[in-house]
């Protein structure tokens, strides 16, 4: 089966830098994607690593080390309105399936204070 | 461009009832996924489709959970009777293909009283 830790509550300065772990247990791993999601609202797109490295995304980085089964977000400049919950899901899936699936880890609820 | 499309976005209804909730993809989008979304937990996939075909059914509790995609577009998911522990967000998702990336609608919040 598949599984996602990361941690449940993070805390931060706005301005400041913070980083959210990921690490997960997967068959068929083909990449790890990052979402964002305000209360009550849907699920937002904010990255896919399916190498190893770092991808940047304006003021949002993302890593991946596949080798560690290990991920993590960064946020950078942090403002108020960056304030969500951030999820990391695993794209796995098997050879020649034309297709994936998306598990999810719990989420992260990150809150950004003045 | 606009995003998925989901109604109603909030539902009360008592225990044994049926609820039914709707789904408009994005545009030429030819996969659409239904997922539930627990409090504090991410969102777990019920249903996946391409198409008019359900590909992927497998986490779909088939005895009170029925979904269709009649035409390949719009989806209905409807579950009957409803039970307390169904609250929750039921979140639709759509994508041009089978691999591409998922953009998720608003959900809908069901509560079970």
């Amino acid at each position: 089966g598949q599984s996602l830790e990361q941690p449940s509550e993070v805390t931060a300065v706005e301005g400041a830098i913070v980083q959210i772990n990921c690490t997960y247990q997967t068959s068929g791993f083909y990449g790890l994607s990052w979402y964002q999601q305000h209360d009550g609202g849907a699920p937002t797109f904010l990255s896919y690593n399916a190498l190893d490295g770092l991808e940047e995304t304006g003021r949002f980085s993302s890593f991946l080390s596949r080798s560690d089964s290990y991920g993590y977000l960064l946020l950078q400049e942090l403002q108020m309105k960056d304030s969500a919950s951030y999820f990391c899901a695993v794209r796995s899936g098997y050879s020649g399936a034309g297709s994936y699936q998306l598990t999810f880890g719990k989420g992260t609820k990150l809150s950004v204070i003045p | 461009e606009a995003g998925v499309v989901q109604s109603p976005r909030y539902k009360i209804i008592e225990k044994k009832q049926p609820v039914a909730f709707w789904c408009n993809p994005i545009s030429g989008h030819n996969t659409l996924y239904w997922y539930r979304q627990n409090l504090g937990q991410g969102p777990e996939l019920l249903i996946r489709y391409e198409n008019e075909e359900a590909v992927d059914d497998s986490q779909l509790p088939k005895d009170r959970f029925s979904a269709e995609r009649l035409k390949g577009v719009d989806s209905t998911l409807k579950i009957q009777p409803a039970e307390l522990g169904d609250s929750a967000v039921y979140l639709c998702a759509s994508s041009h293909s089978p691999v591409g990336e998922q953009y998720f609608g608003p959900g809908t919040r069901l509560t079970v009283t």
